[in-house]
């Protein structure tokens, strides 16, 4: 059963904190990405990775930063948490070459962040 | 720009009602296709995909969508819904290997 798991499922943060959320895939994925989900504005893409130690920024990554140092965990950071940051944060795994589901995502469950 | 248009915000259906909800994509090469739906409280989950072939395509729990490709279009459909199919309904597309485009999602009500 593939999994992609993240750290916290819920979370609460001070503003000026940093937090850091965590992310695992067992399924020997190439890339890891990283969205949040607000209402109305369906899934917008942070970072992602296409390899340990790459990343690339997405459509809204002004005051989050990103760590890859293992293939199979991706973290987000968000350096100094802003009321604004609060959201669901959602990661996601695909591309395993050869297979029939090869650039399928997987989601993992989410984290909800609220900072005060 | 690349987008991906859900033109269905909310939708009420009373149950064993057909079910039809709209995606659009704006996109002139290859492309994958996606429909994902997240149920309350619970993770995005796949309900099915286009890659190649057969443009009607099926997925879990009595769910299809058709790949059109002059009308850009991937609409997702089901002939009787459940209450049980009451969530969110994502659409979404890929444009290569690491570019994935969502659309702002559909939420859909059963009525029992």
């Amino acid at each position: 059963d593939v999994k992609v798991t993240q750290s916290s499922r819920y979370l609460v943060k001070r503003t000026g904190e940093k937090v850091f959320l965590e992310c695992v895939q067992d399924m020997d994925h190439e890339n890891m990405f990283w969205y949040r989900q607000d209402p109305g504005l369906g899934l917008r893409l942070i970072y992602f990775s296409y390899d340990v130690k790459m990343k690339e920024k997405g459509d809204i990554p002004e005051g989050y930063s990103v760590s890859r140092e293992k293939k199979e965990r991706f973290s987000l950071i968000l350096e100094s948490a802003s009321t604004n940051q609060t959201s669901m944060y959602l990661c996601a795994s695909s591309y395993l070459p050869g297979t029939e589901s090869y650039n399928e995502q997987f989601f993992g469950p989410g984290t909800r962040l609220t900072v005060l | 720009a690349q987008s991906v248009s859900q033109h269905n915000h909310h939708v009420i259906l009373s149950e064993a009602a057909s079910l039809e909800l709209g995606c659009n994509y704006s996109y002139g090469g290859t492309v994958n296709l996606f429909w994902y739906v997240q149920y309350p409280g619970q993770h995005l989950q796949l309900l099915l995909k286009y890659f190649s072939g057969d443009p009607l395509v099926k997925g879990i729990k009595g769910f299809e969508a058709e790949f059109i490709k002059s009308k850009f279009s991937f609409n997702l459909r089901k002939p009787s819904v459940q209450w049980s199919d009451t969530a969110e309904y994502f659409c979404a597309v890929s444009t290569g290997t690491y570019k994935y485009i969502f659309g702002t999602g559909t939420r859909l009500k059963v009525l029992a």
